[in-house]
Parts: structure tokens; C-alpha cells; sequence
């Protein structure tokens, strides 16, 4: 098990590009969730994916965001029209249905926007 | 977005020390998960809490799930240059596996 792991690490863009960034959770993790983390801040949370199904998102979630779990696997969350506001953290973690609610945290995907 | 009060916000200690912090919210809450974060990382999980009252340990650290269920507290013993780094407190409402994360402390051990 090597963890749940995302790419890019870092991200730099132009305001008003387009930006995706993808997330691979721990195998056989049936939740997966992004988060958004400014300086020093806390991780705020974005969505959740049970399985393929998003349930629940936040406020936060703008309608430049968007989210996909399609196989329920991997994860993308996709930014359309970038922000300078929009640089942060990202952040994925997943944790099994089964658990009782033990989260794993990616290394995080790291977004400045110019 | 919501955060849940930690305390206190930053602390600096001697090598050997113990540390004690602590997670508040207004509401009460079904789990408790305590982290540590290095910077430009992820949050590392270190315990997880699921009963009122419940204390855990890992390791030098030990957690308790308050018993109103509207805080936690974790302890460091005998604190180590390693344990520098910000500790943040999650929580999830009933009804709800949404976490809201706490501010954060942020340790710095002196040796």
C-alpha cells in the first residue's frame, strides 16, 4: 500500500487558465475527499466521493469547481477560470467505509495562481 | 468555512517537556481525529477517537475524547525535536461524515 498519492505536486498558472489535479487513494478506500488548505489555515473541506457518488459539497465549491470520481477510483477536481484567490493547498484523503472514519491525507497539490 | 477553536495557537517548549492542547467546538461532535502536518505536506494521521471519554495513546501521545463531546485534548511527553511541526484537531457532526478541521498549534521545541 503506498498511500494515497496526487500529482502535480506544484502548479503554477495564469489567471484565467485552466487547471486539473488528480488523486489516487488508498486501494479499496470507498471515500475519498478533497480539502482546500490556505497559509496558516486548517484544511477546509470541498467534497466528498462515497464510492462514485458525490454526497455531499461545500459553499466553497464554486461553479468553477468541479469534481469527478468516475470508476471510483482515482479522483480530478478540475478549477476552470483561475483566480489569484485560488491559490492554495489542495488537498485529498481517503478512508474506508468500514473504518469508523480514519482519514489518510495525500502530500497535497500546491496551486499559485499569477 | 466552520473551524473548531484550538489552544493554545503556537507554543514553544523545552526538549523533555510535556505538551498539552486542546480542540473546542459549541456542537457536539462523533469522532475526533488528531493530526500533525509538516510544512508543504500533507496532515499525517497520529490518533483516532470514536466514544465519549475514550483515551488513546500512540506511543509519547495520548488523546481523550471529552466527555460533552464537544472537545478533545492531546498530550505530548517528554517532547522531542521531531514533534515540531502544527497539530490540528478534526471532527465530524452527527449526521454527517464531513470533517471540520481546527486551527492548528504550532510547536516549536527548543533543545
Amino acid at each position: 500500500d503506498t498511500g494515497v498519492s496526487q500529482n502535480p505536486r506544484h502548479k503554477i498558472t495564469k489567471r484565467g487558465q485552466n487547471v486539473t489535479f488528480r488523486c489516487d487513494p488508498i486501494s479499496e478506500h470507498n471515500r475519498l475527499y478533497w480539502y482546500r488548505q490556505t497559509l496558516g489555515q486548517g484544511p477546509e473541506f470541498l467534497t466528498y466521493f462515497q464510492n462514485e457518488a458525490q454526497l455531499e459539497k461545500s459553499r466553497l465549491l464554486s461553479d468553477r469547481f468541479s469534481a469527478e470520481r468516475p470508476k471510483g477510483s482515482f479522483s480530478t477536481l478540475e478549477i476552470q477560470r483561475t483566480e489569484q484567490g485560488d491559490s492554495a493547498m489542495y488537498l485529498c484523503a481517503s478512508s474506508l467505509l468500514t473504518s469508523g472514519g480514519e482519514q489518510y491525507f495525500g502530500p497535497g497539490t500546491r496551486l499559485t495562481v499569477t | 468555512g466552520q473551524q473548531l477553536n484550538q489552544s493554545p495557537q503556537s507554543m514553544f517548549i523545552q526538549e523533555g517537556e510535556d505538551v498539552s492542547m486542546n480542540c473546542t467546538s459549541s456542537s457536539i461532535f462523533n469522532t475526533w481525529l488528531w493530526y500533525k502536518q509538516d510544512p508543504g505536506e500533507g496532515p499525517v494521521l497520529l490518533i483516532a477517537l470514536y466514544k465519549a471519554g475514550e483515551l488513546t495513546s500512540n506511543g509519547r501521545l495520548t488523546a481523550q475524547f471529552g466527555i460533552t463531546r464537544k472537545d478533545s485534548f492531546l498530550n505530548i511527553s517528554a517532547s522531542i525535536p521531531s514533534d515540531v511541526g502544527i497539530y490540528f484537531c478534526a471532527g465530524t457532526l452527527s449526521g454527517t461524515y464531513k470533517y471540520i478541521f481546527g486551527t492548528g498549534t504550532r510547536l516549536k521545541v527548543l533543545a
